[in-house]
C-alpha cells in the first residue's frame, strides 16, 4: 500500500521569498509522483509530475520538484513566490509498475499562504 | 475542449434525499475517476471507469452510492438516502491511458451539503 505524508499543514511566507513544501511517500514498488494545486472552490490542477528519468522536474508557474529515492521524498520548491500562489498544494503517489490503473493516493495537503 | 466539467457546482439537500451529480470528461479520455474530498483532506478515490466499464470501487463506496458511465462518455454519481457524513466535495477526473503514462485532469467539483 502507498501513503503520502505532507509534513506541513500550513506554510506562511512573504511575497518574493523562496518556499519549499515537503512531501514524503512510502511504497513497496516503483512510483509516479505528482504535485497538484487547488485554488479555493476549484478542482485540482496538475503542477508537475515525475514518471522516470531526470530527478529534477520542472512544472508550471515556476515550480519544480526533486525526486529523491533514497529519502523517499518529492519536495516542491519555488525560488520566489507571488501572492497568487496562495492555495492548497497536494502531493500524490501512484503505482509506477504499470499494467493497471494509476489511482493516486493523496496527502492531506499543505496550505501555502503568501503575505505581502 | 475546455476540460472536465461537473454539474451542479453546489448542492444542498436534506438528509434522506437522493442526489445525482454529472461529470463530462475531456472528450478523448477513456478513463474517468470519482473522488471525495472532505475539509482539510486530500481527495479519496471512490471509483473509476475505463470506457463504460466500472473497473474498481473503493471500500468508501457504500451501497448507497452508484456510478454509471453509459456509452463511455459522461458519468453520473448517485447518492441515495443521503447522510450528513456525505457532505463533501465530489471531484471527477479524466485521463487517457497511453502506454505507461497517465495524467488525470480534474473538474471543478460538486460541493454537497446535507442538512
Amino acid at each position: 500500500a502507498q501513503s503520502v505524508t505532507q509534513l506541513d499543514s500550513q506554510v506562511p511566507v512573504f511575497e518574493e521569498a523562496p518556499v519549499e513544501l515537503r512531501c514524503n511517500y512510502s511504497s513497496s514498488v516503483s512510483v509516479y509522483l505528482f504535485w497538484y494545486v487547488q485554488y479555493p472552490n476549484q478542482g485540482l490542477q496538475l503542477l508537475l509530475k515525475y514518471l522516470s528519468g531526470s530527478t529534477l522536474v520542472k512544472g508550471i508557474n515556476g515550480f519544480e520538484a526533486e525526486f529523491n529515492k533514497s529519502q523517499t521524498s518529492f519536495h516542491l520548491r519555488k525560488p520566489s513566490v507571488h501572492i497568487s500562489d496562495t492555495a492548497e498544494y497536494f502531493c500524490a503517489v501512484s503505482d509506477g509498475a504499470g499494467g493497471g490503473s494509476y489511482i493516486p493516493t493523496f496527502g492531506r495537503g499543505t496550505s501555502l499562504i503568501v503575505h505581502p | 475542449d475546455t476540460g472536465v466539467s461537473q454539474d451542479p457546482r453546489h448542492k444542498i439537500t436534506k438528509r434522506g434525499q437522493n442526489v445525482t451529480f454529472r461529470c463530462d470528461p475531456i472528450s478523448e479520455h477513456n478513463r474517468l475517476y470519482w473522488y471525495r474530498q472532505t475539509l482539510g483532506q486530500g481527495p479519496e478515490f471512490l471509483t473509476y471507469f475505463q470506457n463504460e466499464a466500472q473497473l474498481e470501487k473503493s471500500r468508501l463506496l457504500s451501497d448507497r452510492f452508484s456510478a454509471e458511465r453509459p456509452k463511455g462518455s459522461f458519468s453520473t454519481l448517485e447518492i441515495q438516502r443521503t447522510e450528513q457524513g456525505d457532505s463533501a466535495m465530489y471531484l471527477c477526473a479524466s485521463s487517457f491511458e497511453w502506454g505507461t503514462e497517465e495524467t488525470q485532469y480534474f473538474g471543478p467539483g460538486t460541493r454537497l451539503l446535507v442538512l
